[in-house]
């Protein structure tokens, strides 16, 4: 069955470096998100990304965070310049369509580390 | 502003016992709820997905209901078993906010065997 796969699994990097999570979503959808969740809460919305554009963005999604889609099967995350509270598990999803009703599927996530 | 409430956080129950999880939120204009389950350290497997149409949707051994206009969500898991040991969130997606996923903060499901 075709899966979300995300790579690094784990990335530790100093603060102030530039980080770039990668995403491969399922090959026939066509809307892709980003999410985060630190240690201990929930699961927030980062992103929405859809048609070589963001759709959506949360208030959390400020400058230090871009996305892109370079070729036509990966999607990344960009972290211009981590700070400590960047720490979190970053997960990546994505959805068929984008109809109101569509189902999101979620990858395995990267855990980054910022120390 | 959307929030939603998973109770209990946490559930020990041991193997066999049917069991229920609740999911509530404020904001009642909903396009759709997913139920999740995350292992430790894990992504999130989606386990089912119900419409704001809809009442019920069933998978095996799970079933969610949904009543929109109150607010709710349940998750009932029949039979279960140690595997079924896992966190469980429900997130809904509301009209007004896009494709955004508003995630509860889970229940903790340990089946003892």
């Amino acid at each position: 069955e075709p899966e979300v796969t995300q790579t690094p699994s784990h990335q530790v990097t100093q603060m102030g470096q530039e980080v770039i999570l990668r995403c491969v979503p399922i090959s026939n959808h066509l809307y892709f998100y980003w999410y985060r969740q630190i240690l201990g809460q929930k699961v927030e919305f980062l992103v929405s990304f859809y048609n070589n554009e963001i759709s959506e963005k949360s208030e959390i999604f400020d400058d230090q965070f871009s996305v892109e889609r370079p070729d036509g099967s990966n999607f990344t995350l960009k972290i211009r310049s981590t700070k400590l509270e960047d720490s979190a598990m970053y997960f990546c999803a994505s959805s068929k369509l984008a109809t109101p009703y569509n189902e999101q599927f979620f990858g395995p996530g990267t855990r980054l580390t910022v120390l | 502003k959307q929030e939603v409430t998973q109770i209990p956080a946490a559930l020990s129950v041991p193997e066999g016992e049917n069991l229920v999880l609740n999911c509530s939120f404020t904001d009642s204009a909903i396009y759709n709820l997913q139920w999740f389950r995350q292992d430790p350290g894990k992504g999130l497997t989606s386990l089912l997905l119900i419409q704001s149409s809809q009442r019920e949707q069933t998978s095996g051994r799970l079933n969610a209901s949904l009543d929109k206009s109150s607010g709710r969500s349940t998750l009932y898991i029949a039979a279960s078993q140690p595997g079924d040991s896992a966190t469980y969130l429900c997130a809904v997606r509301r009209e007004t906010s896009g494709s955004r996923l508003t995630f509860g903060e889970g229940t903790q499901l340990t089946v003892n065997p």
